[in-house]
């Protein structure tokens, strides 16, 4: 059971397009995570978040958590092909458990 | 490379065989983890380890499976009569001490297909 839902489950855009993914959840997490796996390989780190209300910016990828620390957002503009991935999030438990959601496929066609 | 290391990268094994697959974390981080994947789903949490000290295993972690951490260096997480339902990408993460104890960061994955 994913505590964590995300939306959509698939999205797919032209290059140069702009996209959100969205992360909620009931829960408050101390922290939240943004993965991007591709297929055959391990999730890696996009970010961390830690402070509701909180927005960071990774070149063209912002990453905003919820005033509540419940929700989290991924916008990247001007999308480019190499961000084609799966996008994860994953929520914070206590100090060591990470629970994850079930991802947004994301497909930028060239 | 210093990133997290995880061997074999696929397993093909027959139902009611035992399996063993071994992570190689970021050297300086204390902290390990084992997740397991599915096919249209997040990891899942399964067990972790601060140093050799296995502390928390999920109750997806039934009898037939068993981690080790000795030393508080690799680990290995061996699955023991795999069932078809065992098949799935078993990944490992590390991370640093508590206070940086969730950016984890994931091996390539074992990618188990039991047949």
């Amino acid at each position: 059971t994913q505590l964590l839902e995300q939306s959509p489950q698939f999205l797919s855009i032209q290059e140069g397009e702009n996209l959100t993914v969205y992360c909620n959840s009931s829960s408050v997490f101390s922290s939240l995570q943004w993965y991007r796996q591709e297929p055959g390989e391990g999730p890696v780190l996009l970010v961390t978040v830690v402070t509701g209300g909180e927005v960071k910016k990774l070149k063209r990828l912002t990453f905003q958590f919820g005033d509540a620390r419940k929700d989290s957002s991924l916008h990247i503009t001007a999308a480019q092909p190499g961000d084609t991935g799966l996008y994860l999030c994953a929520g914070g438990w206590g100090d060591y458990k990470l629970s994850f959601g079930a991802g947004t496929t994301v497909t930028v066609r060239a | 490379d210093t990133g997290v290391s995880q061997n074999p990268r696929h397993k093909i094994t027959k139902r009611g065989q035992n399996v063993t697959f071994r992570c190689d974390p970021i050297s300086e981080h204390n902290r390990l983890y084992w997740y397991r994947q599915t096919l249209g789903q997040g990891p899942e949490f399964l067990t972790y380890f601060q140093n050799e000290a296995q502390l928390e295993k999920s109750r997806l972690l039934s009898d037939r499976f068993s981690a080790e951490r000795p030393k508080g260096s690799f680990s290995t997480l061996e699955i023991q009569r795999t069932e078809q339902g065992d098949s799935a990408m078993y990944l490992c993460a590390s991370s640093l001490d508590r206070f940086r104890a969730l950016e984890a960061f994931f091996g390539q994955g074992t990618r188990l297909t039991v047949v």
